[in-house]
């Protein structure tokens, strides 16, 4: 069926270096990617989204590439800080009703 | 804060019992989706509601049932509750019902079946 594989699970950084996490999804016909971060004990949090008719968005420090022909996108954290870390999740559509897939998520530690 | 408020925080039952879990959506919100969060399955997406009526079904099981109240609020009842049941539920919010909409989600019920 539909998947959406998220990597790497687990990614260590220090303050002030860049993250970079990958997904790569299986339903060409997804047309929508969130991205959430979710702190321990915490609500995801819906930090950027991207549609199949562009190939980036930034925001401030964050951006997210996509590549249909690969099927796969990427979140950028720039100039990371402490705050950032957390479980970041990916997700594309794809469920038997068209739902959101979500990655198994990938927990960034920013070291000061 | 998202809007989004679900009751209770944390619930702790025994086996074979059921229990209901609440969701209030954003003021003006007319959807709600339920997800399951456990360690091993990620975010598990287990069914929609738009304006009173079910949109879509994920992985939910038979034992789980949803509804949504002329209100708009939403209650998920989970009944023959084994171990495995345990996890985190969300509930999320979005305006039109389509996928492709922002969902905001709720802080959570932490379930705990022992």
């Amino acid at each position: 069926g539909e998947n959406v594989e998220q990597h790497p699970s687990t990614l260590s950084v220090q303050e002030g270096d860049s993250a970079v996490i990958k997904c790569t999804y299986s339903d060409s016909a997804s047309n929508y990617f969130p991205w959430y971060k979710q702190e321990l004990g915490k609500r995801p949090q819906l930090i950027i989204d991207i549609r199949s008719n562009v190939g980036e968005k930034k925001d401030q420090r964050i951006a997210v590439t996509l590549n249909k022909t690969a099927k796969h996108f990427s979140l950028h954290i720039t100039e990371t800080q402490p705050e950032d870390s957390a479980v970041y999740f990916c997700a594309g559509l794809g469920g038997s009703q068209g739902n959101l897939i979500f990655g198994k998520g990938t927990k960034l530690s920013v070291k000061p | 804060d998202s809007g989004v408020t679900q009751t209770p925080k944390h619930l702790i039952t025994a086996t074979g019992q059921r229990v209901t879990l609440r969701c209030s959506p954003r003021s003006g919100d007319l959807s709600v989706y339920w997800y399951q969060q456990s360690l091993d399955q990620g975010l598990q997406f287990l069914i929609q509601y738009y304006n009173g009526e079910e949109r879509a079904k994920g992985n939910i099981l038979e034992r789980f049932s949803a509804q949504q109240f002329p209100d708009l609020h939403s209650e998920l009842n989970l009944s023959s509750l084994e171990l495995g049941d345990s996890a985190l539920y969300f509930c999320a919010s979005s305006g039109l019902g389509g996928f492709t909409d922002t969902q905001y989600f709720g802080p959570g019920t932490r379930l705990t079946v022992l």
